[in-house]
């Protein structure tokens, strides 16, 4: 069953630390992407990535971190540098590089704070 | 920001009556597409209209789109409790971009 794959669905943040938060499809798609979205409101871009090894900023990519070694994953780092982290975290996918695709959406990440 | 916005908000119908949720945006897109979120799952996508298009169905779904406008719409027909969900239209230039999203609530 192809797809996108988020773990884990809950994660918990202590102050001071890194989380990752797994991003994993099979749908052979080349660009993927991490949007954060808070309570009530839309999605905003944080990082995305086109290519193997290749990744751009998105419109709030400080205080989170990214690596693209293989074309199924797509690992997010938040790292203590983000001061307000609590947020629902979507990892999304298409096939094409040019938009002119759907996207496809994993099943989502909830940050929290303790 | 280039972030869409979306109304209304909220949206709350009777079950069997029409819903509709409209999009304007501030760029020029190479198409517009709507998706669909259940609470703390991700989107899905519903349906795809290109720059060039100025209507589209799919089902109980009915798009418009207005580039001189910079806006899109998006109608349910025949509404289901089912459909209580929040809507997102996305826009789509050298990226996708989303709406603010509108909460829609079918009471059965």
């Amino acid at each position: 069953d192809g797809g996108i794959t988020q773990s884990p669905k809950y994660l918990f943040r202590k102050e001071g630390q890194n989380v990752t938060l797994s991003c994993e499809q099979n749908l052979n798609h080349d660009a993927m992407y991490w949007y954060r979205q808070d309570p009530g409101q839309g999605l905003r871009l944080i990082y995305y990535s086109q290519i193997v090894n290749d990744f751009q900023k998105g419109d709030i990519a400080e205080g989170y971190s990214v690596s693209r070694e293989k074309k199924e994953s797509f690992p997010l780092t938040v790292t203590s540098a983000q001061k307000n982290p609590t947020a629902f975290y979507l990892c999304a996918s298409t096939g094409q590089v040019a938009t002119n695709e759907k996207l496809f959406f994993g099943s989502g990440t909830q940050l929290s704070v303790l | 920001s280039q972030q869409g916005e979306e109304d209304p908000q909220a949206l709350s119908i009777q079950e069997g009556e029409n819903a509709t949720m409209n999009c304007s945006y501030k760029t020029s897109i190479n198409n517009l597409q709507w998706y669909r979120q259940n609470s703390g799952r991700g989107l899905v996508h519903l349906i795809l209209i290109r720059s060039n298009e100025r209507e589209k169905h799919s089902g109980r779904l009915r798009v418009t789109l207005d580039t001189s406008k910079k806006s899109s719409s998006l109608l349910i027909t025949a509404s289901r409790a089912a459909d209580t969900a929040s809507y997102f239209c996305a826009f789509t230039g050298n990226q996708f971009y989303f709406g603010t999203g509108t909460s829609l609530t079918v009471i059965p």
